[in-house]
């Protein structure tokens, strides 16, 4: 079946990066892009990115392109996620997920929560 | 970008009732809108797909319709299971955004 894996919890300090983890099983890595969603305490979802593993094409939403990058590892079939110059606002559990026959997310890791406190 | 509006931000209703959940966009999505359904400390879960199709292995009691920018989620016969938040989301065009959502409370 397929899975998604996330990397454990992160405690950063702000100006700090972080980079998470989410190995995938149960499918064809290259075929099936990776897409990334944050959600803030008490928020709602955040669309941040999606990265295709067959060409390493990615998209990023506007507000975070500077700071974000999304990588694989197809050798593992493993996604990435690093944040750069973090601040309090990038305070969130961050979801990995992969797209389904469309671009609409039917499998998802089990999110990681990133804190950033000084 | 665009911009997706979901009504109400809560919605308060008892087992057995039927609700309606709104999305509105911004600019014309066709049918590629997506309903998801997330239960606290969880991650989402797909239910409606293209607008109107029904992911596999969920309940029949959820629909959806709609196309271009007025979308709805159905829920004919509320179960004490359906207690959560919904988030709608358009696959359209980049960035694929999400609704505020929708959490629904048992009156």
């Amino acid at each position: 079946q397929v899975r998604l894996e996330q990397s454990g919890p992160e405690v950063k300090k702000p100006g700090a990066s972080v980079k998470v983890s989410c190995k995938t099983s149960g499918y064809t890595f290259t075929s099936y892009g990776v897409t990334w969603v944050r959600q803030a305490p008490g928020q709602g979802l955040e669309w941040m990115g999606w990265i295709s593993p067959f060409n390493g094409d990615t998209k990023y939403v506007d507000k975070m392109k500077d700071r974000v990058t999304m990588s694989t590892d197809t050798s593992t079939s493993t996604a990435y996620l690093e944040v750069k110059s973090l601040t309090f606002d990038d305070t969130a559990v961050y979801f990995c997920a992969r797209d389904a026959r469309g671009d609409e997310l039917l499998h998802w890791g089990q999110g990681t929560l990133v804190t950033v406190s000084s | 970008d665009i911009q997706m509006t979901q009504s109400p931000s809560t919605l308060s209703a008892s087992v057995g009732d039927r609700v309606i959940i709104t999305c509105r966009a911004s600019q014309s999505s066709s049918r590629w809108l997506a309903w998801y359904q997330q239960k606290p400390g969880k991650a989402p879960k797909l239910l409606i797909y293209q607008a109107s199709s029904l992911q596999d292995g969920v309940p029949s009691r959820f629909s959806g319709s709609g196309s271009g920018t007025e979308f709805t989620l159905t829920i004919s016969s509320l179960q004490p299971d359906d207690f959560a938040s919904y988030y709608c989301q358009q696959y359209h065009s980049h960035p694929y955004t999400f609704g505020e959502g929708t959490k629904l409370e048992i009156k």
